[in-house]
């Protein structure tokens, strides 16, 4: 059984930093790329970043380039999101969703509030 | 970036009535490559989205077959044949043929 379980979400104050992560299981995780999707209470999905399978290429929207950085540790299954220079706008529920289109497994979620 | 306009923004069924969603995108979906990368997803109260249908009108394993999609270029439907009680939630068309990948506004669908 695929599942994918994200931790890592809190409280932060704006402009601070925090590592989500995702463990990925039920799947060859090195042949699939990856990405992170959020959604702002109340309101819709964005797209927040995308890594190739080997991790050798990372895809941002301007919305969040410069400040977030996607990567992965294959060895152990797990994705992370690097979130730098947080603002308010940044506050939401972050998803880890296996793919960069198909999105067919998604993680339970993990809230992130920027807030001083 | 590509806007993906999604009516109507809610809707109200009863069990059994068959219901349709568009989604409407501001420049064609048809990738050079011939695909059309144009995908449905159903996210239920509480939970986290599912996909229901990718790439126009294939159904994803597992998602009943009432559901069904349709479509090309910039027009593309979602259709509810028979509208079950567990089918309620928003849901939500995607593109990923232009960068950045973009979301509808998402339709709530109620039942009566």
């Amino acid at each position: 059984e695929v599942q994918l379980v994200e931790s890592g979400g809190g409280l932060v104050q704006p402009g601070r930093s925090l590592k989500l992560s995702c463990v990925a299981s039920g799947f060859t995780f090195n042949n699939y790329w990856m990405t992170w999707i959020r959604q702002a209470p109340g309101k819709g999905l964005e797209w927040v970043a995308s890594i190739t399978n080997t991790g050798g290429s990372t895809y941002y929207p301007d919305s969040v380039k410069g400040r977030f950085t996607i990567s992965r540790d294959n060895a152990k299954s797990t994705l992370y999101l690097q979130m730098n220079s947080l603002r308010s706008e940044d506050t939401a529920t972050y998803y880890c969703t296996r793919g960069n289109w198909e999105f067919d497994y998604w993680g339970q979620g993990v809230m992130v509030t920027v807030s001083s | 970036d590509v806007v993906l306009t999604q009516t109507p923004p809610s809707l109200s069924a009863t069990i059994g009535q068959s219901v349709s969603i568009s989604c409407r995108s501001s420049q064609s979906l048809l990738d050079s490559d011939g695909d059309t990368y144009l995908n449905w997803l159903l996210q239920r109260p509480g939970q986290s989205p599912q996909l229901l249908i990718y790439s126009v009108s294939n159904l994803e394993s597992g998602v009943p077959n009432r559901f069904s999609g349709s479509g090309s270029e910039t027009d593309f439907t979602l259709k509810i044949s028979g509208v079950e009680a567990e089918d309620l939630g928003v849901y939500y068309c995607m593109q990923a043929t232009h960068a950045p990948l973009t979301f509808g506004s998402g339709t709530k669908l109620e039942i009566k």
